[in-house]
Protein backbone atom coordinates (compact mmCIF):
# COMPACT_ATOMS: atom_id res chain seq x y z
CA UNK A 1 0.00 0.00 0.00
CA UNK A 2 1.04 3.49 -1.09
CA UNK A 3 1.94 5.43 2.16
CA UNK A 4 4.00 8.38 3.74
CA UNK A 5 6.49 8.18 5.56
CA UNK A 6 8.36 10.65 8.39
CA UNK A 7 11.71 10.06 10.67
CA UNK A 8 12.20 10.60 13.27
CA UNK A 9 9.07 10.67 15.34
CA UNK A 10 10.22 12.16 18.09
CA UNK A 11 13.69 14.50 18.18
CA UNK A 12 15.23 16.42 21.25
CA UNK A 13 17.37 19.29 19.96
CA UNK A 14 19.45 21.90 21.42
CA UNK A 15 19.02 25.71 20.53
CA UNK A 16 20.96 26.34 17.37
CA UNK A 17 22.03 22.92 16.20
CA UNK A 18 20.80 22.53 12.66
CA UNK A 19 18.00 19.63 12.32
CA UNK A 20 16.76 18.12 9.10
CA UNK A 21 13.25 16.01 9.23
CA UNK A 22 12.50 13.67 6.58
CA UNK A 23 9.32 13.47 4.72
CA UNK A 24 9.20 10.20 2.08
CA UNK A 25 5.77 9.34 -0.05
CA UNK A 26 5.09 6.43 -2.08
CA UNK A 27 2.34 7.81 -3.65
CA UNK A 28 3.93 9.21 -7.00
CA UNK A 29 2.38 12.63 -5.66
CA UNK A 30 3.78 15.68 -7.47
CA UNK A 31 2.50 18.07 -4.74
CA UNK A 32 4.04 18.01 -1.04
CA UNK A 33 3.43 19.88 1.84
CA UNK A 34 5.14 20.74 5.69
CA UNK A 35 2.89 21.81 8.29
CA UNK A 36 3.19 22.38 11.62
CA UNK A 37 1.13 21.68 14.27
CA UNK A 38 0.63 24.10 17.98
CA UNK A 39 -2.20 24.29 20.34
CA UNK A 40 -4.73 27.18 19.07
CA UNK A 41 -3.45 27.57 15.74
CA UNK A 42 -4.29 24.43 13.80
CA UNK A 43 -2.13 23.78 10.85
CA UNK A 44 -0.03 26.27 9.39
CA UNK A 45 1.51 25.96 6.40
CA UNK A 46 5.56 25.57 6.27
CA UNK A 47 6.78 25.31 2.83
CA UNK A 48 5.57 23.24 0.00
CA UNK A 49 6.38 21.59 -3.41
CA UNK A 50 4.39 21.05 -7.08
CA UNK A 51 6.86 18.95 -8.02
CA UNK A 52 11.19 18.13 -8.68
CA UNK A 53 13.01 21.49 -7.91
CA UNK A 54 10.28 23.33 -7.21
CA UNK A 55 9.92 24.53 -3.42
CA UNK A 56 7.50 27.58 -2.49
CA UNK A 57 6.99 29.45 1.34
CA UNK A 58 4.26 28.99 2.73
CA UNK A 59 2.97 31.37 5.97
CA UNK A 60 5.74 30.47 8.48
CA UNK A 61 8.63 29.42 6.48
CA UNK A 62 11.27 31.73 8.39
CA UNK A 63 13.80 29.47 9.65
CA UNK A 64 13.20 26.54 7.82
CA UNK A 65 14.41 25.29 3.79
CA UNK A 66 12.97 22.34 2.01
CA UNK A 67 14.71 20.59 -1.49
CA UNK A 68 12.75 18.20 -3.61
CA UNK A 69 15.30 16.30 -5.33
CA UNK A 70 12.83 13.42 -6.72
CA UNK A 71 9.17 13.25 -6.57
CA UNK A 72 9.13 10.49 -3.31
CA UNK A 73 11.06 12.83 -0.50
CA UNK A 74 10.59 16.06 0.52
CA UNK A 75 13.09 16.93 3.74
CA UNK A 76 12.82 19.76 6.43
CA UNK A 77 15.42 21.81 7.48
CA UNK A 78 15.69 23.86 10.71
CA UNK A 79 18.72 25.76 9.79
CA UNK A 80 19.69 26.97 13.46
CA UNK A 81 16.66 25.71 15.68
CA UNK A 82 14.84 27.96 18.17
CA UNK A 83 12.78 26.90 21.05
CA UNK A 84 9.72 28.57 18.96
CA UNK A 85 10.28 25.81 16.68
CA UNK A 86 9.09 23.33 19.22
CA UNK A 87 6.30 21.84 17.41
CA UNK A 88 4.61 18.94 15.72
CA UNK A 89 5.89 18.84 12.21
CA UNK A 90 3.06 17.11 9.82
CA UNK A 91 4.17 16.25 5.99
CA UNK A 92 1.52 16.02 3.38
CA UNK A 93 1.39 14.58 -0.08
CA UNK A 94 -1.51 15.09 -2.54
CA UNK A 95 -2.07 14.47 -6.33
CA UNK A 96 -3.25 17.78 -8.76
CA UNK A 97 -6.19 16.18 -9.78
CA UNK A 98 -7.44 15.61 -6.27
CA UNK A 99 -6.60 17.78 -3.76
CA UNK A 100 -7.24 15.49 -0.83
CA UNK A 101 -4.12 15.78 1.37
CA UNK A 102 -2.20 12.70 2.64
CA UNK A 103 -0.46 13.13 6.24
CA UNK A 104 2.27 11.49 7.68
CA UNK A 105 2.09 10.42 11.40
CA UNK A 106 4.19 12.90 12.53
CA UNK A 107 7.51 14.36 14.01
CA UNK A 108 7.07 15.73 17.88
CA UNK A 109 10.30 18.03 18.21
CA UNK A 110 11.83 19.89 21.25
CA UNK A 111 13.97 22.58 21.27
CA UNK A 112 15.88 23.24 24.04
CA UNK B 1 -6.88 36.34 2.18
CA UNK B 2 -8.97 32.95 2.23
CA UNK B 3 -9.60 32.44 6.13
CA UNK B 4 -11.58 29.22 7.50
CA UNK B 5 -13.49 29.67 11.08
CA UNK B 6 -14.24 26.50 12.97
CA UNK B 7 -17.00 28.12 16.05
CA UNK B 8 -16.60 25.42 18.54
CA UNK B 9 -13.08 24.77 19.54
CA UNK B 10 -14.27 22.34 22.16
CA UNK B 11 -17.33 19.86 22.54
CA UNK B 12 -18.23 17.54 24.94
CA UNK B 13 -20.88 15.13 24.15
CA UNK B 14 -22.49 11.71 25.51
CA UNK B 15 -22.27 8.89 23.27
CA UNK B 16 -25.86 8.60 21.01
CA UNK B 17 -26.24 12.67 20.95
CA UNK B 18 -25.87 14.14 17.96
CA UNK B 19 -23.16 16.06 16.97
CA UNK B 20 -23.13 19.57 14.34
CA UNK B 21 -19.14 21.10 13.88
CA UNK B 22 -19.18 24.74 11.99
CA UNK B 23 -17.19 25.73 9.40
CA UNK B 24 -17.14 28.32 7.64
CA UNK B 25 -15.15 30.42 4.75
CA UNK B 26 -14.60 33.43 3.00
CA UNK B 27 -13.73 33.15 -0.54
CA UNK B 28 -16.48 33.73 -3.03
CA UNK B 29 -15.47 31.62 -5.88
CA UNK B 30 -15.38 27.91 -6.46
CA UNK B 31 -14.05 25.75 -3.54
CA UNK B 32 -13.70 22.18 -2.69
CA UNK B 33 -14.28 21.45 0.83
CA UNK B 34 -12.80 18.99 3.04
CA UNK B 35 -13.21 17.56 6.89
CA UNK B 36 -10.18 15.46 8.30
CA UNK B 37 -10.09 14.11 11.57
CA UNK B 38 -7.10 13.27 13.33
CA UNK B 39 -7.91 10.22 16.20
CA UNK B 40 -5.65 11.05 19.32
CA UNK B 41 -1.90 10.26 18.46
CA UNK B 42 -2.59 9.32 14.91
CA UNK B 43 -2.25 11.75 11.85
CA UNK B 44 -4.64 13.45 10.08
CA UNK B 45 -7.17 11.29 7.75
CA UNK B 46 -9.91 12.52 5.52
CA UNK B 47 -13.52 12.38 6.32
CA UNK B 48 -15.25 13.48 3.02
CA UNK B 49 -14.90 16.20 0.92
CA UNK B 50 -16.99 18.34 -1.78
CA UNK B 51 -16.12 19.32 -4.98
CA UNK B 52 -19.39 19.37 -7.04
CA UNK B 53 -22.86 18.16 -7.34
CA UNK B 54 -25.16 16.88 -4.64
CA UNK B 55 -24.06 19.03 -1.75
CA UNK B 56 -24.75 17.07 1.05
CA UNK B 57 -21.72 14.77 1.35
CA UNK B 58 -21.27 11.24 2.96
CA UNK B 59 -18.08 10.16 4.57
CA UNK B 60 -16.69 7.39 6.57
CA UNK B 61 -18.28 6.43 9.60
CA UNK B 62 -21.32 7.85 9.27
CA UNK B 63 -20.05 11.79 9.21
CA UNK B 64 -22.34 13.83 6.70
CA UNK B 65 -21.81 17.90 5.55
CA UNK B 66 -23.43 19.62 3.85
CA UNK B 67 -22.27 22.64 1.91
CA UNK B 68 -24.52 25.47 1.47
CA UNK B 69 -23.11 27.87 -0.40
CA UNK B 70 -25.06 31.00 0.64
CA UNK B 71 -23.86 31.10 4.13
CA UNK B 72 -20.51 29.68 2.68
CA UNK B 73 -20.48 26.91 4.94
CA UNK B 74 -19.68 23.41 5.33
CA UNK B 75 -21.35 21.87 8.88
CA UNK B 76 -20.01 18.38 9.19
CA UNK B 77 -22.86 16.19 11.35
CA UNK B 78 -23.70 13.08 12.81
CA UNK B 79 -26.42 11.87 14.39
CA UNK B 80 -25.45 10.04 17.06
CA UNK B 81 -21.77 10.11 18.32
CA UNK B 82 -19.38 7.43 19.55
CA UNK B 83 -16.64 7.24 21.70
CA UNK B 84 -14.33 6.27 19.36
CA UNK B 85 -15.20 9.50 17.78
CA UNK B 86 -13.17 11.69 20.06
CA UNK B 87 -10.67 13.28 17.89
CA UNK B 88 -9.68 16.54 16.56
CA UNK B 89 -11.43 17.90 13.81
CA UNK B 90 -10.58 20.17 10.94
CA UNK B 91 -12.29 22.02 7.91
CA UNK B 92 -9.85 22.52 4.90
CA UNK B 93 -10.97 24.89 2.11
CA UNK B 94 -9.67 24.77 -1.46
CA UNK B 95 -9.73 28.10 -3.42
CA UNK B 96 -10.27 28.01 -6.99
CA UNK B 97 -7.64 26.05 -8.32
CA UNK B 98 -5.67 26.01 -5.88
CA UNK B 99 -3.35 22.76 -4.22
CA UNK B 100 -3.23 24.53 -1.20
CA UNK B 101 -5.61 24.11 1.51
CA UNK B 102 -6.49 26.72 4.50
CA UNK B 103 -7.01 25.25 7.97
CA UNK B 104 -9.13 26.09 11.01
CA UNK B 105 -7.91 26.07 13.67
CA UNK B 106 -10.07 22.34 14.35
CA UNK B 107 -12.89 21.34 16.95
CA UNK B 108 -11.67 18.88 19.99
CA UNK B 109 -14.76 16.54 20.62
CA UNK B 110 -14.89 14.72 23.03
CA UNK B 111 -17.55 11.86 23.68
CA UNK B 112 -18.38 10.18 27.10
CA UNK B 113 -18.96 6.89 27.75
Amino acid sequence: DAEITQSPRHKITETGRQVTLACHQTWNHNNMFWYRQDLGHGLRLIHYSYGVQDTNKGEVSDGYSVSRSNTEDLPLTLESAASSQTSVYFCASSESRDRTQYFGPGTRLLVL
Amino acid sequence: AQSVSQHNHHVILSEAASLELGCNYSYGGTVNLFWYVQYPGQHLQLLLKYFSGDPLVKGIKGFEAEFIKSKFSFNLRKPSVQWSDTAEYFCAVNEGGSYIPTFGRGTSLIVHP
